[in-house]
């Protein structure tokens, strides 16, 4: 099955910039969703192939090449304090959907 | 815009079968090109696609929980539902139901773009 490896975590302080990696083999030919999750809430899809969906700020972009998709928080601020997930469709293994690992942005 | 709402047991005994429905409202499970799913997360761990099912009955189940998992819609009450047999304390974990949206031109819903609030689960005698 296909895997997608993120860092743990990630601490950065306000106002600088955060760039959250996702690896997976050949993931640069195949779209990447990003998520955030705050405590005890439901993830929300901040970057949906490089693209954001409608009310996410312009702070959040998306990058994916090769082996490595890079979701990146301009100008961050503590309100971006999440987990952030990526996310895959595998056309190959029965229509599957696959996450990544988990990132743990602090903002310091 | 669509909410969805997740509701079942709290406790399930080990061995037994869990059992969730996802409430659809603001729109109609029958809607052409929506997909709606569960995934579930266990305590401070990371996220797993269990399954997706088209109101037509089409199912797509993770292949590490297919013999395990059934999922059904019920389009008169605009309700799906989730049944996990055999379960064990490895299935602890929070279950959301979310929908997924095919957009234009695609050959499949690619992405998660509505999520229930979840619920959790706890496996225990």
């Amino acid at each position: 099955s296909y895997v997608l490896t993120q860092p743990p975590s990630l601490s950065v302080a306000p106002g600088q910039t955060a760039s959250i990696t996702c690896g997976g083999n050949n993931i640069g030919s195949k779209n990447v969703y990003w998520y955030q999750q705050k405590p005890g809430q439901a993830p929300v899809v901040v970057n949906v192939d490089r693209d954001r969906p409608s009310g996410i700020p312009e702070r959040f972009s998306g990058s994916n090449s090769e082996n490595t998709a890079t979701l990146t928080i301009s100008r961050v601020e503590p309100g971006d304090e999440a987990d952030y997930f990526c996310q895959v469709w595998d056309s190959t293994s029965d229509h599957s959907y696959v996450f990544g690992t988990g990132t743990k942005v602090t903002v310091l | 815009q669509v909410q969805l709402q997740e509701s079942g047991p709290g406790l399930v005994k080990p061995s037994e079968t869990l059992s969730l429905t996802c409430s659809v409202s603001g729109g109609s499970i029958s809607t052409s090109g929506n997909y709606w799913a569960w995934i579930r997360q266990p305590p401070e761990k990371g996220l797993e696609w269990i399954g997706s099912i088209y109101y037509r009955g089409s199912t797509y189940y993770n292949p590490s929980l297919r013999s395990r998992v059934t999922m059904s819609v019920d389009t008169s009450k605009n309700h799906f539902s989730l049944r996990l047999s055999s379960v064990t304390a490895s299935d602890t974990a929070v279950y959301f139901c979310a929908r997924l949206e095919l957009l234009p031109g695609a050959i499949f819903p690619y992405y998660f773009d509505s999520w229930g609030q979840g619920t959790l689960v706890t496996v225990s005698s």
